[in-house]
């Protein structure tokens, strides 16, 4: 079993759409929580950061963190499709060594 | 003013070959970093430098070997290429190794060994 599960996909949202993409993991002591956005062919690039549980808003992004159930969030509103890309999750349980998901192709149509 | 950049961009070579991967940042970060992506878009950590320092180095095969000449440059060279080691490439950089420092990620070096 991979540390982190993610839903690789793809998904396919009309332009406007709430998005919500999620990642379980499974070693309780990771504490640092990240969403990183890559577009096709470029280098993935931090979106949301959140350190332990809670909620944490930018913009149009939305990142939750339920420690309890080892279960995070990425909510997108009203998308757009330059929100098309692929969402990897990470975290880590000590600075440097992140654990990545496998990542959700996200499309979003005009 | 790219931040952390990679030669080549693209790399394709006969198996059994050696091949060197070069890196460099200019954000003045203390901590780089060697990641593999596969086919399928998954990303794993293959080695982390921290001032010139290895700190992590990941269950990969002794025919990959880093190293930093400075703290701006990190290569990653690889002996003996093997069909599996076709993968994207991905140099990345952070200010430290507290857990809240952004790793900024390079644009990659696509690598097909035929």
């Amino acid at each position: 079993q991979k540390e982190v599960e993610q839903d690789p996909g793809p998904l396919s949202v009309p332009e406007g759409a709430i998005v919500s993409l999620n990642c379980t993991y499974s070693n309780s002591a990771f504490q640092y929580f990240m969403w990183y956005r890559q577009y096709s062919r470029k280098g993935p690039e931090l979106l949301m950061y959140t350190y332990s549980s809670g909620n944490k808003e930018d913009g149009r992004f939305t990142a939750q963190v339920d420690k309890s159930s080892k279960y995070i969030s990425l909510f997108i509103r009203d998308s757009q499709p330059s929100d098309s890309a692929t969402y990897l999750c990470a975290m880590s349980a000590w600075g440097g060594k992140l654990i990545f998901g496998q990542g959700t192709e996200l499309s979003v149509k005009p | 003013d790219t931040a952390v950049s990679q030669t080549p961009k693209y790399l394709v070579t006969q198996m059994g070959n050696d091949k060197s991967i070069k890196c460099e940042q200019n954000l003045g970060h203390d901590t780089m970093y060697w990641y593999k992506q596969d086919s399928k878009k998954f990303l794993k950590i293959m080695f982390s430098y921290n001032n010139k320092e290895l700190i992590i180095n990941e269950t990969v095969p002794n025919r990959f070997s880093p190293k930093s000449p400075d703290k701006a440059h990190l290569n990653l060279h690889i002996n003996s290429l093997e069909l599996g080691d076709s993968a994207v490439y991905f140099c990345a950089s952070s200010p430290g190794l507290a857990g809240e420092d952004t790793q900024y990620f390079g644009p990659g070096t696509r690598l097909t060994v035929l």
